[in-house]
């Protein structure tokens, strides 16, 4: 069974319209995070949460929300989409938020296409 | 910041022939990086591979290796006879010292494997 749900696997969606991609994980972790991969470019750092507080953020644009509502979810809702927005949206977690930490553990993403 | 560099695009290898992904990083904190390889089978989230937090050792796992040089500051991943089923996207990472938690991807190296 996968330890983390990312929902949906592939969306596609007109520019200006907002998504929400969902993510929840089961593996009792109490820190997750959100990644974006563009083509051509390297996986993106975008948020951190922590015990359900937001920890880090290097998204520029506010268009990009972040929301837990449970301490295993942590859903990012996108506003007013732009077809830059394009790209795999990976969800991760891990157990402690500070750290290099081997058991870092990413959802298979959610792939985002806007039109 | 800290950067990685891997090798671009895709590799495409034939079954039982060996395997080199080049890895270089550039770490801007007092100390050694932890690095890391990650894979992504298809269809599936980034899975780590093999670290290693110390200079100068070596990782295995799965018949990969990567040795840590910080002279060349590289950590190229190795595999001495590659099989259909290592075809994936390999990504080099690194966790620079000092507690941080945000991992420094590289693009990524679609590996492919032709019987």
């Amino acid at each position: 069974d996968p330890k983390i749900i990312q929902k949906p696997k592939y969306l596609v969606a007109v520019t200006g319209s907002e998504k929400i991609l969902i993510c929840e994980q089961y593996l009792g972790h109490n820190a997750m995070y959100w990644y974006r991969q563009s083509a051509k470019k390297p996986l993106e750092f975008m948020f951190s949460y922590s015990y359900q507080k937001l920890m880090d953020n290097q998204t520029a644009s506010s268009r990009f929300q972040p929301q837990s509502s449970k301490k295993n979810h942590l859903d990012l809702q996108i506003t007013a989409l732009k077809p830059d927005d394009s790209a795999t949206y990976f969800c991760a977690s891990s157990q402690n938020p500070q750290g290099a930490n081997s058991d870092y553990t990413f959802g298979s993403g959610t792939r985002l296409l806007v039109i | 910041g800290d950067s990685v560099t891997q090798t671009e695009g895709q590799v495409t290898v034939s079954e039982s022939k060996s395997l080199i992904i080049n890895c270089t990083y550039s770490a801007t904190s007092i100390g050694y990086p932890n690095l890391f390889w990650y894979v992504r089978y298809p269809g599936e989230g980034l899975q780590l591979l093999l670290k290693v937090i110390t200079a100068g050792q070596k990782g295995s796992s799965r018949g990969f290796e990567a040795t840590y040089n910080k002279e060349a500051t590289s950590f190229h991943l190795q595999k001495a006879s590659v099989q259909e089923s290592d075809s994936a996207v390999y990504y080099c990472a690194l966790f620079s010292s000092g507690g941080n938690y945000k991992p420094t991807f590289g693009k990524g190296t679609s590996l492919v494997v032709h019987p």
